[in-house]
Formats: C-alpha cells, structure tokens, sequence
C-alpha cells in the first residue's frame, strides 16, 4: 500500500541534544513538507522541498535542518538551537495531479524533557 | 503573508448541521482545502475550491467566495465521529504549492 510513514510516533529527549525525525514516502510524490503543530494550534510550515537535492525555508525554519537526498526520504532534524522543540510534527507530500492536496504522515510526537 | 481566520471552537447536537467559516486575506490566490483531523491524528483531506460556488461531497459540502475571501465547511446529519478539529488551508500561487493554515476549529457534537 501507498502511504507517508513516519517514525517514531512518540520521541523523548533531552534538552539540548539534536534529534532526527524520519519521514518516508512510496507514492512517487516530488514535494514534500514538514510542519509542526501546537496544541489547539494550525499547521505552521517549517521547511519544504519540490525536488531531490533542494529544499527551502518555511515560515518557522530556525532551529531546524532538512536534507533531500532520495525522492523518498526527507528528514528533518531538531537541533539544540530550537527554543521549544516539543510539539507534533507531520510530515505531508503532494500528488503531482488532481488537485494537488497534501498527503500527511501519521506524525512525530516530539516531548523535550 | 496570508491570514487565515476560523472560529476557536463550536458544539452542535448529533443529526444537526453545522457550518464552519473561514475567512482569508493574501495575494495570488490558487484554491482552498479543507482537512478533518481527530485528535493525535493526522489531517485527512475533505475537500477543495478554486472556483466561486458549492462543492458537495456527501454529508459535507464547502462553498467558496474569491471576492468576499471567504469559504464554510457544512457539516450536514452530525454524528458523534465528526468530532474533530477542522483545517481551512490556503493555497498561493508560489513555488512549492504552499499551503498556509489557519487555527482549526474544533467541532464537538453532542448526543
């Protein structure tokens, strides 16, 4: 089955240490996203990448670093730099036709202890 | 940038309808997505508008007003799993098919 997974679901860390959420897509999308959510809170986009081997800032970057090296795979990386790095983080890909929605991952629950 | 406006919060009773607004301010316009997320869960796609008018899909339907900025979610015969948080994003016309989003609104139906 086709599908966006993202491991792991729940993530405890320590303050101060960088972490890595994955985010694996087989549906053959270009673009992929990773944005952050707050409790009670919308989506905020956080960095984005159209193609493999490039990606771009969103509206919440600082803190935060992507790479793109395969179509499938885009992780992003929490680093010590972050100020609140608890929060849910989803990971979303979009289809190249219809109407262009974005598919999300079940979602990273971040806690920073 | 884009601004997103919906409703915190709202209750409404099993079997009813309920319309969520959301409205929108930004430039470069390409559409309007609905999404339903429950709780701890991922967003799930409802439904889309470009174009002014009435999409209907089921017990849902969205309707769209470029020049008023302005788009509702009707949720039609409520039942209990529609309780959920509901997402209006905004689509421009930029690289990346960026979507902004606004706060959500949470839904809670009441037996």
């Amino acid at each position: 089955d086709g599908g966006i997974t993202q491991s792991p679901k729940y993530l405890f860390r320590k303050e101060g240490q960088n972490v890595t959420l994955s985010c694996e897509q087989n549906l053959n999308h270009d673009a992929m996203y990773w944005y952050r959510q707050d409790p009670g809170q919308g989506l905020r986009l956080i960095y984005y990448s159209q193609i493999v081997n490039d990606f771009q800032k969103g509206d919440i970057a600082e803190g935060y670093s992507v790479s793109r090296e395969k179509k499938e795979s885009f992780p992003l990386t929490v680093t010590s730099a972050q100020k609140n790095p608890t929060a849910f983080y989803l990971c979303a890909s979009t289809t190249a036709g219809g109407y262009n929605e974005q598919f999300f991952g079940p979602g990273t629950r971040l806690t920073v202890l | 940038g884009q601004n997103i406006d919906q409703p915190t919060e709202m209750t409404a009773t099993e079997g009813a309808i309920v319309q969520i607004n959301c409205t929108y301010q930004t430039s470069g316009f390409n559409g309007l997505f609905w999404y339903q997320q429950h709780a701890g869960e991922a967003p799930t796609f409802l439904s889309y508008n470009v174009l002014d008018g009435l999409e209907e899909k089921g017990r849902f339907s969205s309707f769209l007003s470029r020049s008023k900025g302005y788009s509702y979610l009707l949720l039609k015969e409520l039942q209990m799993k529609d309780s959920a948080s509901y997402l209006c994003a905004v689509r421009v016309r930029a690289a990346g098919n960026k979507l902004t989003f606004g706060g959500g609104t949470r839904v809670l139906v009441k037996p």
